[in-house]
């Protein structure tokens, strides 16, 4: 069955960088590309970006690029998600989903961004 | 980017009656291939999101039938003919047409 496992909850400061981990079992890694979307609290679902971990190929919301990469290593069927320059309102929980549709997702990583 | 509009964003609801949401996009989500990609999800309180349909019809496993969606171009509904306590939650349009990926704001489905 399919398995997204997320890395654990982070707390950085102002500035910092953080770097969510997102390892993949159950199905052929790299057939499907990786989503990440964030949920910060009490609020919506937004979309971030993808790769294709076949290629490295990406695509980033505007709103994230040039602080944010998203890469994959097959050897190990897991695929991350770096976020630079933090502030108090990355604060959010980072969710990765599989292919254009989101069909699976993993269990989300709560990055708290504080002083 | 196209912005997607879900009504309402509170649902009250009695158990045992049917619920309806609607998503309207900005810009037709029907793909150059000819699919309309336009997915809903559930998302119960402290769970991450589920897919419940895909390509604005298409159930995912496992869903109950309750569970419909239809609709075409940018207007598109996600029906529940009869609430259960377990269908509580918050549940989110998606278009994955356009780039980028755009959300709902969410509708909060909840028992009266």
């Amino acid at each position: 069955q399919v398995q997204l496992v997320q890395s654990g909850a982070e707390v950085k400061k102002p500035g910092a960088s953080v770097k969510v981990s997102c390892k993949a079992s159950g199905y052929t890694f790299t057939g499907f590309y990786m989503h990440w979307v964030r949920q910060a609290p009490g609020q919506g679902l937004e979309w971030m970006g993808l790769i294709n971990p076949d290629s490295g190929g990406t695509n980033y919301a505007q709103k994230f690029l040039g602080r944010v990469t998203i890469t994959s290593d097959t050897s190990i069927s897991t695929v991350y998600m770096e976020l630079r320059t933090l502030i108090s309102d990355d604060t959010a929980v980072y969710y990765c989903a599989r292919t254009g549709n989101l069909d699976f997702w993993g269990q989300g990583t709560l990055v708290t961004v504080s002083s | 980017d196209v912005v997607m509009t879900q009504s309402p964003l509170s649902l009250p609801v009695t158990l045992g009656q049917p619920a309806s949401i609607s998503c309207r996009s900005s810009q037709s989500l029907v793909h150059s291939d000819g699919n309309t990609y336009l997915n809903w999800f559930q998302q119960r309180p402290g769970q991450s999101p589920r897919r419940l349909i895909y390509k604005v019809s298409n159930r995912d496993s496992g869903v109950p039938d309750r569970f419909s969606g239809s609709g075409s171009g940018t207007d598109f509904t996600l029906k529940i003919s009869r609430v259960e306590a377990e269908d509580v939650g918050v549940y989110y349009c998606m278009q994955a047409t356009h780039w980028p990926r755009t959300f709902g704001q969410g509708t909060k489905v909840e028992i009266k």
